[in-house]
């Protein structure tokens, strides 16, 4: 059984205030990993797909970091607002498949 | 671009019954992929076609299949109904390793 593991499980956060979570993840046979931002009544939606040890990505406010040989990714978000209330989900591909593996997600609640 | 669909969206059913799930992907999406969540869990991976054949499973019991089209929409079938098969049951399509589209889920309850 291979492990994707989120933490923390949820966080609420004030309006502004930045925020960060982890995801783990086995460190040998590494492919890619996938953020996903799920909220409530749609779809996941991609935020990032990293495939290289270093990798630092950014979109608006989010941004994150991948360390392959460590096993972990953070995502985090800069002055966190309302719409960014959503749970964020990361997905491990491993090198010998097409499979997504998901963690269970961080629920984020941020309150105005 | 259309996105990917998924019929019923909500469902009820009765243990022992059987159901059947469609999800239509995004065209020239060949490969399209399912996913159990429950409360607690995460998406969890039940299977995954490609061109019509079935190219990754995950661990679960012979009562789930699934097929696929010619025209890329896949249908996922439940078996003898279980109470703990409630879930929202979500697929994704996908062009390359590189994404996964999702649609928004079917939400069964079976009682």
């Amino acid at each position: 059984i291979l492990n994707v593991e989120q933490s923390p499980q949820s966080l609420h956060v004030q309006e502004g205030d930045s925020t960060n979570f982890t995801c783990s993840f086995p460190s040998s046979n590494f492919y890619a990993l996938h953020w996903y931002r799920w909220e409530t009544a749609k779809s996941p939606e991609a935020l990032f797909v990293m495939t290289l040890n270093g990798d630092e990505k950014k979109k608006g406010r989010i941004s994150a970091t991948l360390n392959t040989k460590e096993g972990y990714s953070y995502l985090y978000i800069k002055g966190s607002q309302p719409e960014d209330s959503a749970t964020y989900l990361c997905a491990f591909i491993r090198h010998t498949g097409n499979q997504f593996y998901f963690g269970t997600g961080t629920s984020l609640t941020v309150i105005p | 671009k259309a996105g990917v669909t998924q019929t019923p969206r909500y469902l009820i059913k009765t243990r022992g019954q059987q159901v059947t799930l469609s999800c239509s992907p995004i065209s020239g999406h060949r490969s399209v992929s399912w996913y159990q969540q429950t409360p607690g869990q995460g998406l969890q991976f039940l299977f995954e076609y490609f061109s019509e054949t079935q190219r990754n499973k995950g661990n679960f019991p012979g009562r789930f299949s699934g097929r696929q089209f010619s025209n890329s929409r896949s249908e996922m079938n439940v078996s003898t109904l279980e109470l703990g098969d409630s879930a929202l049951y979500l697929c994704a399509s996908s062009l390359t390793v590189h994404e996964q589209y999702f649609g928004p889920g079917t939400r069964l309850t079976v009682t």
